[in-house]
């Protein structure tokens, strides 16, 4: 079945440091990628996305790149700020299987200290 | 914020009780979705209900149910509660038309059971 693996965290950076969490995939089919963000407290909020090969997704600094190839679709960040500090989760969605659910990574934890 | 709702906010109740976790998706969205998130089990998808007919089921116990009624709020039901079934519950809505579409994910419902 389909899958999503994330990079074990937390991951501790500080103000204005690169970023970037790596994300792999298995699926069936040909998938839409997405990543969420969890605040403290919050439910899950879209960051960005992409839904064919190549695709960049971008929002609020943050950009991703769908790479079937090497069927990954890694976050960077280039300056993160203590605001950026939450959990972030990789997911798909399965365009072959119909499975519209997503599948979600485990969520790495980013702490931004200033 | 979304445009999703959930009530309640938090639950807490006994072994042995039912409750009922209800979604109110984005006005216009066909599509709800059921989510579990626990500290073992991570982000996991339960059923899907679009447009009032049930589309599609994930690791959904046998002692929870859901429905979705005609005017698209959706109300998730957990019975026989145990200690394992403490976790965050989301719903997330969509337009309920594309595999590659976003869905947007309400607050949570954060239930414990003692």
């Amino acid at each position: 079945g389909d899958s999503v693996t994330q990079m074990e965290g937390p991951v501790t950076l500080s103000e204005e440091a690169f970023l970037t969490i790596n994300c792999t995939y298995t699926a069936t089919g040909y998938p839409s990628l997405f990543w969420y963000v969890q605040y403290p407290g919050e439910g899950l909020q879209l960051l960005l996305k992409a839904t064919k090969a190549d695709d960049k997704g971008s929002n609020k600094g943050f950009e991703a790149t769908y790479r079937k190839e090497t069927t990954s679709f890694h976050l960077e960040k280039g300056s993160v700020q203590v605001s950026d500090s939450a959990v972030y989760f990789c997911a798909l969605s399965d365009w072959n299987t119909g499975r519209r659910a997503l599948t979600f990574g485990s969520g790495t934890r980013l702490q931004v200290q200033p | 914020d979304s445009g999703v709702t959930q009530t309640p906010k938090h639950l807490i109740t006994a072994t042995g009780q039912r409750v009922t976790l209800r979604c109110s998706p984005r006005s216009g969205d066909l599509s709800v979705y059921w989510y579990q998130q626990s500290l073992d089990q991570g982000l996991q998808f339960l059923i899907q209900y679009y447009n009032g007919e049930e589309r599609a089921k994930g690791n959904i116990l046998e002692r929870f149910s859901a429905q979705q009624f005609p005017d698209l709020h959706s109300e998730l039901n957990l019975s026989s509660l145990e200690l394992g079934d403490s976790a965050l519950y989301f719903c997330a809505s969509s337009v309920g038309q594309s595999v590659q579409e976003t869905q947007y994910f309400g607050p949570g419902t954060r239930l414990l059971v003692l």
